[in-house]
């Protein structure tokens, strides 16, 4: 089985500071995600990345930034953190084409405060 | 812009029932329908992949139909059980970028 992987479940932090969440998948996927998710407001995808060093901004790709640097690792980075800021961020991944279906991980619940 | 819509938001059924979730899409160009599962802070499942060659999918009490010429996909669950409470989501991939876009769910309840 797919097994998609976030660092932690829950975050706290305070306004201005620089965050990282970590997302690792262990079965060899080219493409990685990650989303946001509000109530109301869905699923929005900030990044993706079908490569090692490769990235593409989504459709909130703004106040965040994105690294690969391993195909297994997909890094989502909140500069100076926000309120506007908290929220579930969901990380997927999905095999060669984007036609594949994507796999989630569990989901980081973040309150920047 | 691609808009897929989820109606209704909410529904609540007896177990038992067979039931019909619906999502309709705008741009008919797509190259699949997925369908999710997401339970209360959790990450999303995925339940059924249909290609836009497809018409339906089924995996177990699940059935999933699309009509790309109306922009429509039902998503068909048979003889309910409490198990499958959870919200239900739809995603369309299209577009040159090859994004998903998500529907905003059906939040289903399966009373005992």
């Amino acid at each position: 089985d797919v097994k998609v992987t976030q660092s932690s479940r829950y975050l706290v932090k305070r306004t201005g500071e620089k965050v990282f969440l970590e997302c690792v998948q262990d079965m060899d996927h080219e493409n990685m995600f990650w989303y946001r998710q509000d109530p109301g407001l869905g699923l929005r995808l900030i990044y993706f990345s079908y490569d090692v060093k490769m990235k593409e901004k989504g459709d909130i790709p703004e106040g965040y930034s994105v690294s690969r640097e391993k195909k297994e690792r997909f890094s989502l980075i909140l500069e100076s953190a926000s309120t506007n800021q908290t929220s579930m961020y969901l990380c997927a991944s999905s095999l060669g084409t984007f036609q594949e279906t994507q796999y989630f991980g569990p989901g980081t619940r973040l309150l920047v405060l | 812009k691609q808009e897929v819509t989820q109606i209704p938001a909410a529904l609540s059924v007896p177990e038992g029932e067979n039931l019909v979730l619906n999502c309709s899409f705008t741009d008919s160009a797509i190259y699949n329908l997925q369908w999710f599962r997401q339970d209360p802070g959790k990450g999303l499942t995925s339940l059924l992949l249909i290609q836009s060659s497809q018409r339906e999918q089924t995996s177990g009490r699940l059935n999933a139909s699309l009509d790309k010429s109306s922009g429509r996909s039902t998503l068909y669950i048979a003889a309910s059980q409490p198990g499958d409470s959870a919200t239900y989501l739809c995603a369309a991939l299209a577009g040159s970028a090859r994004q998903l876009t998500f529907g905003s769910g059906t939040q289903l309840t399966v009373l005992p």
